[in-house]
């Protein structure tokens, strides 16, 4: 089974600052991997996935992430955020053959204006 | 189009009580999970349904949970006896076809359940 683990629980920046969410997985084989985010009073929605391809995957609101097979990473970037962008973020996993996700803890981000 | 709808968002009760909690998928998809995420941890599979046969419960705690979706639409999940450490948010979520994890999964704004 696979396991995740996100390497900050709180993140505190300001407006315009760039923002890097560290996404480790626990897996030997081939992963898909998914960045979740949850905005305050809304529901889990999709930011990006890999599945191939090109390892810098760009998602939605000006996201993007690296996957790097070497390190196990998965890595959220956004060069410069802002007040809406916080929100609890969400590293997932699973295998191709295994369509169950597994979530890591999740980090929480909070833009000050 | 109309997202994955679940109720009630809120639910407090005590322990030994029993709960059940409501979940209608996005329109003509055909796989249905069930969530728990205790506070402060990640989202974790409880079951798995395509249309109205379970794909997977293997982490469901048959003894005291139970879910059922009839119709292969709407799903229920029931706890029966609560105990305190159920108290979670329960997040039902949907994808378009068959099983697989290629498949986005849509999810609901969950049901938070406190158990006293």
């Amino acid at each position: 089974a696979q396991s995740v683990s996100q390497h900050n629980h709180h993140v505190i920046l300001s407006e315009a600052a760039s923002l890097e969410l560290g996404c480790n997985y626990s897996y030997g084989g081939t992963v898909n991997l998914f960045w979740y985010v949850q905005y305050p009073g809304q529901h889990l929605q999709l930011l990006l996935k890999y599945f191939s391809g090109d390892p810098l995957v760009k998602g939605i609101k000006g996201f993007e992430a690296e996957f790097i097979k070497s390190k196990f990473s998965f890595n959220l970037r956004k060069p410069s955020v802002q007040w809406s962008d916080t929100a609890e973020y969400f590293c997932a996993v699973n295998a191709p053959n295994d369509y169950k996700l597994s979530f890591g803890a999740g980090t929480t981000v909070t833009v000050r204006a | 189009e109309a997202g994955v709808a679940q109720s009630p968002r809120y639910k407090i009760i005590e322990k030994r009580q029993s709960v059940a909690f409501w979940c209608n998928p996005i329109s003509g998809h055909a796989t249905l999970y069930w969530y728990q995420q205790i506070l402060g941890q990640g989202p974790k599979l409880l079951i798995q349904f395509q249309n109205n046969g379970v794909v997977d419960d293997s982490q469901l705690p048959k003894d005291r949970f139970s879910a059922e979706r009839l119709k292969g639409v709407d799903s229920t999940l029931k706890i029966q006896p609560a105990k305190l450490e159920d108290s979670a948010v329960y997040l039902c979520a949907s994808s378009a076809s068959a099983p697989s994890s290629y498949n986005e999964q849509f999810f609901g704004p969950g049901t938070r359940l406190t158990v006293l």
